[in-house]
This record gives C-alpha cells, structure tokens and sequence, in this order.
C-alpha cells in the first residue's frame, strides 16, 4: 500500500453530479490501472481498467484517465446516482504481481 | 459459472483457538491472492500464489498465519492460535495470469471474530 495513494478518503456528491476519485502511484513498471467497486457485506469487483497505452477509457458514466507523466490515473463517474454509493479501490500491479489495494474512497451519492 | 468460493462465511472463535478458511478459485485461474479487510487497515495483501507456488508472503502479519495451495482448485488460510486483533473479513481472489496483469475476482469472503 506504501506505493499507491488514493484520495479524497471519502466523498459527498449530489445525485447527477460528477465523483472524481484519484490515484497516484511511485512504481513506473505498473502496467494495469484498474479501479474496483465494493458494496457492503460484498467483495470487491472490477470497475473499469486501463493500460498504459492509452491515456483515456471511458464505459458508460464511468471514465478512467491516465497520466503517465505525473505518475496518477483518476476515476471519473458522470451523472452520479445514489447506487453508486460504495467503496471505490485503486490497484495498480505489474504482471499480475502484488496486487495491492488503494486505502479506499468511501462515496455516497445523496438523492 | 461459480466465482470464488469461500468457506466460511462467517466464523466465531475464542482467542487461542486454530482458525482455517478456505477457498475455491474460479475454474482455470492460475493466480490466487488472500486479502485482509479492517476498517483500519484497509484491504491488505497477505500472500499470493501462481501456478500453486507461493510468490510473496511478506504481507503475513507474522507466524501465526500460513496459507498453503495444495493444488489448483483449492487454498486454505490459517490462523494458530487466534487472537481478537485477527477480527476482519478475509477474502480470497483469483485472476488468470497470461504474462500481463488480469482482473481480480473475489470471493464473498470471510467475516471472522475473535473473542
């Protein structure tokens, strides 16, 4: 967990507006940056993921930038609904390797 | 098709007492990692196998704990002898490993209390 920091720890966002949730890692050999999502009494599970040869993926209202330079991926989720509301994990690895966790962003979507 | 499978779901023990979870990895995944989750702490990498081989254990809080793959489709975590602070859900993954990073797929975990 020392490489990855995640923040905000926690976020508040009104139904229809934009969560956005960073990373930013130190290992430059990272190839997959992916963001999962975990609801309560529930395991995590993949979001979206990127690789480093592209700089944006977006899936729906969901949207993972990536910036290589700065050494940081973000989540963006358009149109925030209160279902959304969960806890949302980098986990950037290299090779399937160490796979480790993000401290975790608690967000809650009020209706 | 069954995910990761995880057994138990919940577990009650006294401080002392020998603690094993167990899990079953997706059909054809050939890399499984065994989680930690406090709300201090976070999610925590404790160990995690390819091919059954135990790769990096440096996440195993310390002796008490040992994690074993005696073959593909199972894995077992074990905690001897149990104390409260071991209070957490464990939660096992699974991923395919084709030279370059996959998903992760957890099982519903393990939701352990020491008393």
């Amino acid at each position: 967990q020392q490489q990855v920091k995640q923040s905000p720890q926690s976020l508040i966002v009104q139904k229809g507006g934009i969560s956005i949730i960073n990373c930013a890692y130190e290992n430059t050999a990272f190839d997959y940056f992916p963001w999962y999502q975990q609801f309560p009494g529930k395991g995590p599970a993949l979001l979206i993921a990127i690789r480093p040869d592209v700089s944006e993926k977006k899936e729906g209202r969901f949207t993972i930038s990536f910036n290589k330079s700065a050494k940081q991926f973000s989540l963006h989720i358009m149109d925030s609904q209160p279902g959304d509301s969960a806890t949302y994990f980098c986990a950037p690895s290299y090779n399937n390797n160490d796979m480790r966790f993000g401290a975790g962003t608690r967000l809650t979507v009020k209706p | 098709d069954a995910g990761v499978i995880q057994s138990p779901r919940h577990e009650v023990t006294e401080m002392g007492q020998e603690v094993t979870l167990r899990c079953k990895p997706i059909s054809g995944h050939n890399s499984l990692f065994w989680y930690r989750q406090t709300m201090m702490r976070g999610l925590e990498l404790l160990i995690y196998f390819n091919n059954n081989v135990p790769i990096d254990d440096s996440g195993m809080p310390e002796d008490r704990f040992s994690a074993k793959m005696p073959n593909a489709s199972f894995s077992t975590l074990k905690i001897q002898p149990s104390e409260p602070r071991d209070s957490a859900v464990y939660f096992c993954a699974s991923s395919l490993n084709r030279g370059s990073t996959g998903e992760l797929f957890f099982g519903e975990g393990s939701r352990l209390t020491v008393l």
